[in-house]
């Protein structure tokens, strides 16, 4: 079973509107880290937000910010004053604190933004 | 910030044939990691390693399949010999910690298997 899954393969918006992206894991760990990822039309991969499972308020950097719902396992990226640039594909990420994961990151299949000017 | 760099950045080889990736990672990092990527795709995990082993590997991670980090120089994913299957992009990784801050990515080795 899927650990983490992304159900929007493409979303569309207008430049400068506000762009929300879902995503929903599960685990069995107590604790756990989210995180964002995009990767640019040029494959770069760039860390953009994490939320830690402990942390009840929603992690905010410049103009991405999470919707973290754990009772719901829902951690969605909100994009404010979306600009062209954030075109790219946004992927979604769960690392398990538990002792066997070191560190593995478990992906989603990633959602594709197209940024309208 | 913080940039992993990986050698080559685009490898075409024949299947049968040997391949090397090679993997700078971030400097004071101590963990690392092998992620493959099959063309439009989500990212997966092949392996872990830390203090000169092998901590976990999945099932894609094949005995063809090694790495090593040779007197910490170059972290490399060797494969030897290459299959069809084996065309993707593999994108290196590190961090810090197991459990702490988040992965920084280098920019993939495509590596193309005719």
């Amino acid at each position: 079973a899927q650990k983490v899954t992304q159900t929007q393969t493409s979303i569309s918006v207008m430049e400068k509107t506000t762009v929300t992206m879902d995503c929903v894991y599960e685990t069995q760990d107590s604790s756990y880290f989210l995180f964002w990822y995009k990767q640019t039309a040029s494959g770069e991969i760039v860390f953009l937000i994490r939320q830690d499972s402990y942390k009840k308020e929603n992690a905010t950097v410049g103009h991405y910010s999470l919707n973290f719902q754990k009772p719901k396992s829902s951690i969605g990226l909100i994009i404010t004053a979306t600009q062209i640039e954030d075109s790219a594909v946004y992927f979604c990420a769960m690392r398990e604190e538990g002792g066997s994961a070191l560190g593995r990151l478990h992906f989603g299949a990633g959602t594709q933004l197209i940024v309208i000017p | 910030g913080p940039k992993v760099l990986q050698i080559p950045s685009h490898q075409i080889i024949d299947m049968g044939q040997m391949v090397t990736l090679n993997c700078d990672p971030v400097s004071n990092h101590l963990y690392f990691y092998w992620y493959k990527q099959i063309l439009g795709q989500q990212m997966e995990f092949l392996v872990n390693f830390y203090n000169g082993k092998v901590m976990e590997k999945s099932k894609l991670f094949k005995d063809q399949f090694s790495v090593e980090r040779p007197d910490g120089s170059y972290f490399t994913l060797k494969i030897q010999p290459t299959a069809l299957e084996d065309s993707a992009v593999y994108f290196c990784a590190s961090s810090w910690g197991a459990n702490t801050g988040q992965l920084y990515f280098g920019e993939g080795s495509k590596l193309t298997v005719l």
